[in-house]
């Protein structure tokens, strides 16, 4: 059973490009979430999604962030219009239940925006 | 409002020497605790977690954390490091069990020196 999966594990973006961080959770999870380490802080909670559906979106930047996790395929983090300080490590974490403090909870690696 | 400290962003201990991490607390209602390791390249991984009962707390790898309700404390410790424990380690807390997010404190990366 292969663990959370993110892709990819590096991006570099340009100013103003798009940003598209992919999640596919451990097989038969339906609970996603998605944090950002910023440099020099700790992980911050941005979104928490179930299949086709934000079930909690407060940490979420107003503009520019989006999420999904479509009932097939991974769950998408998209940053439009990527600016320097969106450079950041974003985890993402899956689990088969609700409640983010229960023990099937597993973290992906992370993949490491650079913005230019 | 829940948040965590973790004093001292840096701790360097030797081979065989005592490990201590510290984190502290605050939270408005009875906190669920945590302690995640990450080691480079890799995603965080539970060492240990207090929900209820017992205040201490043992996880893997030998190490334990103490629940100090009084000192708004959840320090992590382990007798006798080892060059594998050199990682990063943060602490978190969760609005009881339902809660959908953790609250992260900053880290403290972990240094075993030969």
């Amino acid at each position: 059973n292969a663990g959370v999966m993110q892709n990819p594990r590096h991006l570099v973006r340009r100013r103003g490009q798009e940003a598209r961080l992919r999640c596919s959770p451990m097989k038969g999870h339906s609970h996603v979430y998605w944090y950002r380490q910023l440099p020099e802080e700790g992980l911050k909670f941005m979104v928490y999604l179930q299949k086709e559906n934000i079930i909690d979106e407060s940490g979420m930047p107003k503009e520019r962030f989006s999420a999904e996790f479509p009932k097939e395929g991974p769950s998408i983090l998209r940053i439009q219009q990527v600016v320097r300080g969106d450079s950041a490590a974003y985890f993402c974490a899956s689990s088969p239940q609700q409640g983010a403090t229960n023990e099937k909870l597993f973290f992906g690696s992370g993949t490491q925006l650079s913005v230019l | 409002a829940q948040s965590v400290t973790q004093l001292g962003s840096h701790v360097s201990v030797s081979e065989g020497a005592l490990v201590l991490l510290r984190c502290n607390y605050s939270s408005s209602v009875p906190p669920y605790l945590f302690w995640y390791v990450q080691y480079p390249n890799q995603g965080l991984q539970l060492l240990l977690k207090y929900t209820t009962g017992a205040t201490l707390v043992k996880g893997i790898n030998g190490f334990e954390a103490e629940f100090k309700k009084s000192e708004t404390s959840f320090h992590l410790t382990k007798p006798s490091a080892h060059m594998s424990d050199a990682a990063e380690y943060f602490c978190a807390v969760s609005e009881g069990y339902t809660g959908n997010q953790f609250y992260f404190g900053t880290g403290t990366s972990l240094t075993v020196i030969p």
